[in-house]
């Protein structure tokens, strides 16, 4: 049981450049989350997806595409990166579409740098 | 809207010595509350969580927090600290009343807990 998975581990990008960053998860969950970790900040939601089928926006979505690939995996795209698009990038899940209550089970990141 | 403060980057903390990570929060309605911890290079782990009853949520590794809804704060406590617990800790909050289909969560900036020895 790997739990949250996600690839690359460690990115460096050009500017212009795009790149997709997989995520995947074997727990059967419902909910999936991509976020991005820059010093101070905490995370900020960049898109979630509350059940298979369907994605929305979060906090910080400008700059970035999502695809809810089936029920496992959770893909994030970046089409033209950008400088400020440097950070950690975590994928993460949670059991239940209607489970407000249920923690989320974070993947170990994605470190980009964009030169 | 919801929002969650931490108002410490950094708690030193030595080994042996009770430790609180301070935690506020602003919700419209009543919160959902979580700690969740960070060790180098992995993902957030989930501590434990707030959600009714107890004002006091047991959670892993000896952690515990406090939810006062008076002063709007679920603080981290731990009664003896290890060298082990040294770690980046986050807050978040959910707004009960906040009709997300997605169970969104709003973090804090996190504060970094040094224990040493």
């Amino acid at each position: 049981n790997a739990g949250v998975t996600q690839t690359p581990k460690f990115q460096v990008l050009k500017t212009g450049q795009s790149m997709t960053l997989q995520c995947a998860q074997d727990m059967n969950h419902n909910s999936m989350y991509w976020y991005r970790q820059d010093p101070g900040m905490g995370l900020r939601l960049i898109y979630y997806s509350a059940s298979e089928g369907t994605t929305d926006k979060g906090e910080v979505p400008n700059g970035y595409n999502v695809s809810r690939l089936n029920k496992r995996e959770f893909s994030l795209r970046l089409e033209s990166a950008a400088p400020s698009q440097t950070s950690v990038y975590f994928c993460a899940s949670s059991p239940r579409r209607d489970g407000a209550y249920n923690e989320q089970f974070f993947g170990p990141g994605t470190r980009l740098t964009v030169l | 809207a919801q929002s969650v403060a931490q108002p410490e980057d950094q708690v030193n903390v030595a080994e042996g010595n009770p430790l609180t990570v301070k935690c506020t929060y602003s919700v419209s309605g009543n919160p959902y509350l979580f700690w969740y911890v960070q060790y180098p290079n992995r993902g957030l782990q989930f501590l434990l969580k707030y959600i009714t009853g107890d004002n006091l949520v047991k959670g892993s590794y000896g952690f515990e927090a406090e939810f006062n809804k008076s002063q709007t704060s679920f603080h981290l406590k731990k009664p003896s600290a290890l060298v082990s617990d040294s770690a980046l800790y986050f807050c978040a909050v959910r707004d009960i009343q906040n009709n997300n289909a997605g169970n969104m969560l709003t973090f804090g900036g996190g504060t970094r807990l040094m224990v040493k020895p």
